[in-house]
């Protein structure tokens, strides 16, 4: 079975600091894909970044970049220069190939960026 | 272009009713899978559909049905709904398998009394 584990229940951050959110996951495959999800009180998920196992190489979407250590199993998110727009809840997922294809989702990081 | 849109966005039901829940993929996404969301907890998988075909199942009793139809819209149903199923349900959709990601809407607010 895939687990995720995300161990920050709460963050917060200073306007334009920058913050690091903790993954990690549990699994028994090798072929997988790693994604960050926001959703802020709009209820709506919006894709934040995606990772593929098999590339070394970290994802970086703008100001937000990952740090994935496929040994330790980590999947860490960085936010830099922090926006008010960024205050949502962050939820770490993996997706397994197979079987629907299905998300995995952690139990999410609130984050709350201090003007 | 539209995004994921999910009917009704709130509804009140009583327990031991039924519910249908609706959802209409972005144009071209031949890919519905269905989650739900309970308060303080990330989404659980119920289902995923791709080319009208179930690909897919979470687990979740069989009080939980899904289908998808020629236009690739979908409908989750709840029979013998009971209080635990109180939640925010999620429908997201991709063009393809979503190995790429999901895109969700943003969700149907279940409240069973």
């Amino acid at each position: 079975a895939q687990t995720v584990t995300q161990s920050q229940p709460e963050m917060s951050v200073q306007e334009a600091e920058t913050v690091t959110l903790s993954c990690t996951y549990d699994t028994s495959e090798n072929n997988y894909y790693l994604f960050w999800y926001k959703q802020p009180p709009s209820r709506q998920m919006i894709l934040v970044i995606r990772q593929e196992a098999y590339k070394q190489q970290n994802a970086t979407e703008n100001r937000f970049s990952v740090n994935f250590q496929k040994a330790a199993k980590s999947f860490s998110l960085k936010i830099s220069d922090s926006q008010l727009g960024d205050t949502a809840m962050y939820f770490c997922a993996f997706m397994k190939l197979g079987a629907g294809n299905q998300f995995y989702f952690g139990t999410g990081t609130s984050l709350t960026v201090i003007p | 272009d539209a995004g994921v849109t999910q009917s009704p966005t709130h509804l009140i039901k009583t327990r031991g009713q039924h519910v249908t829940l609706r959802c209409s993929p972005i144009s071209g996404h031949k890919s519905v899978s269905w989650y739900q969301q309970v308060l303080g907890q990330g989404p659980q998988f119920i289902f995923q559909y791709y080319e009208k075909e179930e690909r897919g199942r979470g687990n979740f009793p069989d009080r939980f049905s899904a289908r998808q139809f020629p236009n690739y819209s979908s409908e989750l149903n709840v029979n013998a709904l009971l209080l635990g199923d109180s939640a925010l349900y999620l429908c997201a959709s991709s063009p393809g398998q979503g190995i790429y990601g999901y895109t969700f809407g943003s969700g149907t607010r279940l409240t069973v009394v």
